[in-house]
């Protein structure tokens, strides 16, 4: 089966950076993808990595080693909007549509 | 364009009771999903859908049975209610594209308290 691991808690001030580590363990593996989701909203997808490296979409960044079997997000210029869930998800063996996510990592962004 | 909408957004339920969440989606995706969120739990898949027709038990099936009479509705029933089943109900659907995880849109979610 598949597990993935998050820190259950992040906090960081306005303006800073902060990275969210995932590291999983599939028996085949098929790309990590990052959702957001803001307190009682819904999951909202934020990128994905197939291939090792850094992904940069604007202020979020998504960075993979396959080897390591391990990825992280990386927020830039944090803003208080930023403060939500982020959770990891990677596709069950089973099938490449259906995704298994971490238990979240919360993130608290203060002024 | 409403993307994937819930109904009803909250419900109380007594122990016993039946139910039943219906999930829509206007974006002509073949692939649609039930999760439930615990605290700490993260997301976990109960049933599925590749297409019109047909159902698939996901992770956690047991107490919940589903149909995709139509392409776009996805319904997911309880048949005898139990405390264990307070949670928080999503619906998300995917273009189900062959060989590429794909980008799973989400509704916003259904708040079920059993008592």
């Amino acid at each position: 089966g598949q597990s993935l691991e998050q820190p259950s808690e992040v906090t960081a001030v306005e303006g800073a950076i902060v990275q969210i580590n995932c590291t999983y363990q599939t028996s085949g593996f098929y790309g990590l993808s990052w959702y957001q989701q803001h307190d009682g909203g819904a999951p909202t997808f934020l990128s994905y990595n197939a291939l090792d490296g850094l992904e940069e979409t604007g202020r979020f960044s998504s960075f993979l080693s396959r080897s390591d079997s391990y990825g992280y997000l990386l927020l830039q210029e944090l803003q208080m909007k930023d403060s939500a869930s982020y959770f990891c998800a990677v596709p069950r063996n089973t099938g490449f549509q259906k995704l298994v996510f971490g238990t979240g990592t919360r993130l608290l962004v203060s002024p | 364009n409403a993307g994937v909408t819930q109904t009803p957004k909250f419900r109380v339920l007594k122990t016993g009771q039946s139910m039943t969440l219906l999930c829509a989606q206007d974006m002509n995706h073949e692939y649609m999903y039930w999760y439930r969120q615990d605290p700490g739990m993260g997301l976990r898949l109960i049933h599925y859908s590749v297409g019109e027709g047909t159902t698939a038990k996901g992770e956690v099936p047991d107490g919940y049975n589903v149909s995709r009479l139509k392409k776009q509705n996805f319904l997911l029933g309880l048949e005898s209610a139990a405390p264990s089943q307070t949670s928080v109900y999503f619906c998300a659907s995917s273009t189900g594209l062959a060989g590429v995880p794909d980008t799973q849109y989400f509704g916003p979610g259904t708040r079920l308290t059993v008592l």
